[in-house]
Formats: structure tokens, C-alpha cells, sequence
């Protein structure tokens, strides 16, 4: 059982518009929401995190939003840039670290010039 | 290079056969983490060391696995009798301890089980 989906396996934006990637969640437990960005053969690396008892964090180019009551959030970057062709990990944590992250299956982000 | 580190980077062995793998985190996390990733599939969490001591262990985590972490520094998942499903992207994070810290991940070590 999925408990973090994320419904779209691949996205294609064009180079400077908005990408909107998505993620929905069925635990209630989880307080704690990351998205990781991840090269081919590489680890993934940490982009934003966002605790339950907000709603919105932002850096730079990246603003993640959070809809507790849809049990939805959201990764958006603009502008899109080449090097943010990637897959984009939706993690969640509800032990406080102890139980480690629960990840969806990753959305391959293609950005087109 | 002060992030996370794994070793081998790949690994292709028989079928039966043992491998180790190690990862050194960053070096003031007292929190580090194992998991597995396949194919199409996000990170899967397998256990989890507070220092050196080993909290929690997925019920993936079949008793053909175990990982160690003696000193509270590196650790250690050794896979007993590897069959063609562990055949995967093992990957190692650490974090500092405390609620909502993000976990920083190694470049992953790739079992190929032939």
C-alpha cells in the first residue's frame, strides 16, 4: 500500500515556465514533508522540506505548499531551468527521524528548451 | 568532501555468495540510515542507527541482513547468501538527531547479483 503517491511518472515543461510537480499522502501521522531531487546513479539530494504546522516554504527558485486537509503538497520551480532535469522524490517522516522516510515513486521532470 | 560517502560504488557478484558494503556519514550526524531502491521504485527504508545503536528494522530486512555501526561512525550491510532479488541500489543517509531534520544521502552503492 503507496503511502505517498505520486500519480504523474513523467512531466515535460519548456525552459522558463513553471513546473508543477504533485504528491498526495494517506498517513495522518506524517509532520514532516521533503522533496529530493535525484541524477542517474547518484544518490538523491536534499531540495525543501516543509513541517505539518505550515502551509508554504520557499527557496530561490522552489516553493513547496502544503494542504494538510487534502493530504497534498506540492514542488514548484520557476523558472525551470535545464539542470532541473532530474527525478523528483516526495518524502514523508512521522517517527521524528526514527522510522525513516517514506517515498513516493519519483516524477521524471524533462524541461525542453 | 564533508557528505556522505559509500563504498564499493558497484558491486556484481554471484548468486550465494556475501558482500559487504560501508558508508561513512557526516561526521557529526549521530543519525544514519539504510535503504534500498529499485527500478521505478522510490528509496525503501530498511533500518535505522541512532549512534551505535541500531533502533529500528524494516520488515524488509530479511535475516540474510545485518549492518553493524561498532563505533558510532561508519557503518556496515553485510548481505548473507545474496539471491537475484537483492540485486538494487543500496543507499546510505545521515541526519543530525531531532524532529524535522533532513537526511543527506551517499551516491548509493549498485548490487548486481548474477
Amino acid at each position: 500500500d503507496q503511502q505517498v503517491k505520486q500519480n504523474s511518472p513523467s512531466l515535460s515543461v519548456q525552459e522558463g515556465r513553471i513546473s508543477i510537480l504533485n504528491c498526495d499522502y494517506t498517513n495522518s501521522m506524517f509532520d514532516y514533508f521533503l522533496w529530493y531531487k535525484k541524477y542517474p546513479a547518484e544518490g538523491p539530494t536534499f531540495l525543501i522540506s516543509i513541517s505539518s504546522i505550515k502551509d508554504k516554504n520557499e527557496d530561490g527558485r522552489f516553493t513547496v505548499f502544503l494542504n494538510k486537509s487534502a493530504k497534498h503538497l506540492s514542488l514548484h520551480i520557476v523558472p525551470s531551468q535545464p539542470g532541473d532535469s532530474a527525478v523528483y522524490f516526495c518524502a514523508a517522516d512521522s517517527g521524528g527521524g526514527a522510522d525513516g522516510l517514506t517515498f513516493g515513486k519519483g516524477t521524471h521532470l524533462i524541461i525542453q528548451p | 568532501d564533508t557528505g556522505v560517502s559509500q563504498d564499493p560504488r558497484h558491486k556484481i557478484t554471484k548468486r550465494g555468495q556475501n558482500v559487504t558494503f560501508r558508508c561513512d556519514p557526516i561526521s557529526e550526524h549521530n543519525r544514519l540510515y539504510w535503504y534500498r531502491q529499485t527500478l521505478g521504485q522510490g528509496p525503501e527504508f530498511l533500518t535505522y542507527f541512532q549512534n551505535e545503536a541500531q533502533l529500528e528494522k524494516s520488515r524488509l530486512l530479511s535475516d540474510r541482513f545485518s549492518a553493524e555501526r561498532p563505533k558510532g561512525s561508519f557503518s556496515t550491510l553485510e548481505i548473507q547468501r545474496t539471491e537475484q532479488g537483492d540485486s538494487a541500489m543500496y543507499l546510505c543517509a545521515s541526519s543530525l538527531l531531532g524532529p524535522n531534520t533532513e537526511a543527506f544521502f551517499g551516491q548509493g552503492t549498485r548490487l548486481t547479483v548474477v
